[in-house]
């Protein structure tokens, strides 16, 4: 079974820029969730997807953030315009409904450089 | 809000056990996680605990959880090169499905 996949691996871009990542779930599981890493510190949740629909978008630091779930698979986190402060390791987790909930299983990550 | 911490870092030598703990804050905290990252790597799931129980083995691994000093602390027995990594502490939040996370142990393993 594959495991969660996001793409791109690493994107550096200039301050002001559009980037857009991907996230692929685990086949399956309704549930997906965006947490980030800045600077070496704790990992934040961002926002958590219930098939297509937001469940939960508390983490989300401002208005230049766009995530989205079109038909409740994959997911794009789109940052528009990225400034410095938004570099980091951007990490993407599923999980399946009910019980399974609990257990969430994370992707290798997107390093996000901006410059 | 809730709150995870961590020490940064722990060197152990190749063979001994190690042990790594973390505090939390949120007594309501339900599920209690231990994520192993690898360089380069993504998260692994290593292993969780449910709070209503005091301790979980699953074989080199063993998870002590303290719910009156919301205490929980992972121990690798026989530690090996290979165990090298940062290891995060996670909580569920209560009620919601977001894990909070602690900034994570690097274990350095020598010969």
């Amino acid at each position: 079974e594959a495991g969660v996949t996001q793409f791109p691996s690493h994107s550096v871009i200039e301050k002001g820029q559009t980037v857009t990542l991907r996230c692929d779930p685990i086949s399956g599981h309704d549930n997906l969730y965006w947490y980030r890493r800045v600077m070496g510190k704790e990992i934040k949740f961002l926002l958590h997807f219930v098939k297509e629909s937001k469940q939960d978008e508390s983490g989300m630091p401002n208005n230049r953030f766009l995530a989205e779930r079109t038909g409740g698979t994959y997911s794009t986190l789109k940052v528009q315009p990225a400034e410095l402060e938004d570099s980091g390791v951007y990490f993407c987790a599923s999980s399946q409904e009910g019980r399974g909930t609990y257990e969430q299983y994370f992707g290798p990550g997107t390093r996000l450089t901006v410059t | 809000g809730e709150d995870v911490e961590q020490s940064l870092f722990l060197s152990v030598r190749e063979g001994d056990s190690s042990v790594i703990n973390c505090t939390y804050t949120d007594s309501s905290s339900t599920y209690l996680y231990w994520y192993k990252q690898e360089p380069g790597a993504g998260l692994q799931l290593l292993t969780y605990i449910f709070s209503n129980m005091d301790m979980k083995q699953d074989q080199r691994l063993t998870v002590l959880l303290n719910k009156k000093d919301k205490h929980l602390s992972l121990r690798i027995a026989d530690t090996q090169t290979g165990d090298s990594a940062i290891y995060f502490c996670a909580v569920l939040s209560y009620n919601t499905d977001k894990l909070i996370f602690g900034t994570g142990t690097r274990l350095q393993v020598f010969p």
